[in-house]
């Protein structure tokens, strides 16, 4: 069965760090770019960073820009975002997801985990 | 940044109805670079459509898109419901990828 699943999450103050894990299983991890998205309570999506198979090519938001960091270890099917520097606004459910490429540019995020969720806050 | 605008915030309509989803962009999303994602209560979200038309795997046929530019529509034609869910647009032209506000389809 093709599968993710988020560990991670937890209540850490502003100014904290947490780092988000997302184990892949039921599918070759290396072959796909991977994402992540967060929810906030009560709102919708929003796209936080891409990282292609190899991790030579990185995307983020430019509100998490220099305080994410999205990386990867194919040898143990997991993505990871480190999140520093914490602030009340990125409390969210976070989702990492797996991109398909369908070719001629295309792509969807197929694969979804169950999120964790990060709770900023004092 | 390509902002995407969705209307209605929300559609209430009978089983057996049909529902029209707009999503409107900030600019071009180029060659209809564009997705639709349905998230039911509690639940992650799922891919419905991709290439703007193009049905995700094992996605009933009572789903479509259509659109290119600027302007998109996800149409969803005799409403279940089990079709109670937020919809998503979603583009992918370029970076940031930014999702659409959803759209809320409540079943009456």
């Amino acid at each position: 069965e093709v599968q993710l699943v988020e560990s991670g999450g937890g209540l850490v103050q502003p100014g904290g760090s947490l780092r988000l894990s997302c184990a892949a299983s039921g599918f070759t991890f290396s072959n796909y770019w991977m994402s992540w998205v967060r929810q906030a309570p009560g709102k919708g999506l929003e796209w936080v960073a891409n990282i292609n198979q190899d991790g030579s090519e990185i995307y983020y938001l430019d509100s998490v820009k220099g305080r994410f960091t999205i990386s990867r270890d194919n040898a143990k099917n997991s993505l990871f975002l480190q999140m520093n520097s914490l602030r009340a606004e990125d409390t969210a459910m976070y989702y990492c997801a797996r991109i398909w490429n369908y070719g001629a540019g295309h792509y969807g995020m197929d694969v979804w985990g169950q999120g964790t969720t990060v709770t900023v806050s004092s | 940044e390509i902002v995407l605008t969705q209307s209605p915030g929300t559609l209430s309509l009978s089983p057996g109805e049909g529902a029209t989803l707009s999503c409107r962009a900030s600019q071009s999303v180029g060659s209809s670079y564009l997705g639709w994602y349905q998230q039911k209560p509690g639940q992650a979200p799922r891919l419905l459509i991709y290439g703007a038309s193009r049905r995700a795997t094992g996605i009933p046929d009572r789903f479509s898109g259509s659109g290119s530019g600027t302007d998109f529509t996800l149409t969803i034609s005799r409403l279940e419901p089990e079709d109670l869910a937020v919809y998503y647009c979603q583009h992918y032209a370029n970076s940031p990828w930014t999702f659409g506000q959803g759209t809320k389809v409540e079943i009456k």
